[in-house]
């Protein structure tokens, strides 16, 4: 079955306590980006790839890392976390970067930072 | 600067009705993507429709249409023959003309009731 999958679904973990939030997809696709989704702001870019070892910055980039080594995988990594890291967050992948093709979404983690 | 504009935070609908939700977006570059999508309460994101920005006739997907109108860069997502199974928050996006930059508006919460 063609999926993004994220691990964890859901954290609780306390301020500045390194996380990784893994992100595999099995599609072959090139892109892939993560957002942070939180109430009355919709969601917001944080860090896209648009293939292996090239990433860049989204909207809202601060606090966090991304690193892309094998085309399935995209982790997003909190060094340091802090509490108004606390958010729903998605990762995405699509064929290509192109305007014309649509984003297939994981499942979400949602992260608690005490 | 906001990029996509949603201005309905809530809408009920009647079961059978059609709705419409309106989005405005905000670009100067003459190629780009316009999505809906919708988040149910099990908060995955299911991608519902799409229109390109060059697309001279309105994308339609079964019971979902986008109302394109350029000019007035407007985007709206019109659902017909409400269902109950339509209660979800719903989302328009856009995808800038390098295909990178992925810009959500903040939502609309879409009750149908009986």
């Amino acid at each position: 079955e063609a999926q993004v999958t994220q691990n964890p679904r859901y954290l609780i973990t306390v301020t500045g306590k390194k996380l990784t939030v893994t992100c595999s997809q099995n599609m072959n696709h090139e892109y892939m980006s993560w957002y942070r989704q939180d109430p009355g702001l919709g969601l917001r870019q944080i860090y896209y790839s648009m293939n292996v070892e090239v990433t860049d910055k989204g909207d809202v980039p601060e606090g966090y890392k991304v690193s892309r080594k094998e085309k399935r995988n995209f982790p997003l990594i909190l060094e340091s976390p802090s509490p108004n890291q606390t958010s729903l967050y998605f990762c995405a992948s699509s064929l290509t970067s192109g305007s014309f093709t649509e984003q297939f979404f994981g499942p979400g983690t949602r992260l608690t930072v005490l | 600067a906001q990029k996509i504009t949603q201005t309905q935070p809530g809408m009920f609908v009647q079961e059978k009705e059609a709705v419409t939700l309106d989005c405005t977006y905000d670009t100067s570059d003459p190629s780009y993507g316009l999505f809906w999508y919708k988040q149910p309460s099990s908060g995955e994101m299911i991608f519902l429709i799409y229109q390109g920005s060059y697309d001279q006739q309105n994308a339609t997907e079964g019971r979902y249409s986008l109302n394109f109108q350029k000019a007035r860069k407007s985007a709206n997502l019109v659902i017909s023959a409400s269902q109950l199974g339509d209660s979800a928050m719903y989302f328009c996006a856009m995808r800038d003309y390098t295909g990178n930059q992925f810009y959500f508006g903040t939502g609309t919460s879409l009750t149908v009731i009986p």
